[in-house]
């Protein structure tokens, strides 16, 4: 399985932008890239994915390399609410998701 | 909506007891999964459904773990004996192909095995 690299903690200031990366080295060509969150005491939840080309929705962005071996997750102003451990994950199409360590984001008022 | 229902939230039982565990997937979601969460091991995938059928149960630790989705709109994953390391928050998750595969997961079951 194609592996995925990431912090294990950052820090950002409240109301501040937040840039999460992602390496991916060994993506293959029909990799997509997904993440993920975890807040306290839920479940993980989607926020965004995408293939080769930028991604933009409602919760984040998702910067993707020209040679697509990393990837940023931005936050465009964190919230205390944002506090969460955040999982970059390779899916080849519908195949399972397999879950790394993630990076756990603290967000300091 | 209301989303991918879990029960019980909390289960508290005794090593050697029988625990059942269930889960219902959004309407419409032809993929389940049951992952399990500990903070040694974080989230490990057990076994996923595809229409209703088992894919993938390379993850299931023993044989003391089995599932079933016996319709579209419900599964379970049942532990016999429970065992103390079988302590964890136990999630499933469900998925379709119209919503571009994106996962939705329940609140999870935390279970402590005594």
């Amino acid at each position: 399985d194609a592996k995925t690299t990431q912090p294990n903690s950052m820090e950002s200031n409240e109301e501040e932008p937040v840039h999460l990366p992602c390496n991916h080295s060994t993506i293959s060509g029909t990799d997509y890239i997904h993440w993920y969150r975890q807040l306290p005491s839920q479940g993980p939840e989607y926020v965004i994915h995408g293939l080769t080309s930028n991604v933009n929705n409602r919760m984040a962005s998702l910067a993707i390399a020209e040679d697509r071996k990393s990837s940023t997750l931005i936050l465009h102003r964190a919230t205390l609410r944002d506090a969460a451990v955040y999982y970059c994950i390779l899916r080849w199409r519908d195949d399972k998701i397999i879950f790394g360590k993630g990076t756990r984001l603290h967000i300091l008022p | 909506d209301a989303g991918v229902i879990q029960s019980p939230r909390h289960e508290v039982t005794e090593m050697g007891q029988e625990v059942t565990l269930r889960c219902k997937p959004i309407s419409g979601h032809n993929s389940l999964f049951w992952y399990r969460q500990t903070m040694m091991r974080g989230l490990e995938l057990l076994i996923y459904f595809n229409n209703n059928v088992p894919i993938d149960d390379s993850g299931m630790p023993e044989d003391r773990f089995s599932a079933k989705m016996p319709n579209a709109s419900f599964s379970t994953l049942k532990i016999q004996p429970s065992e103390p390391r079988d302590s964890a928050v136990y999630f499933c998750a469900s998925s379709s192909r119209d919503r571009g595969y994106g996962y939705t997961f329940g609140s999870g079951t935390r279970l402590t095995v005594v």
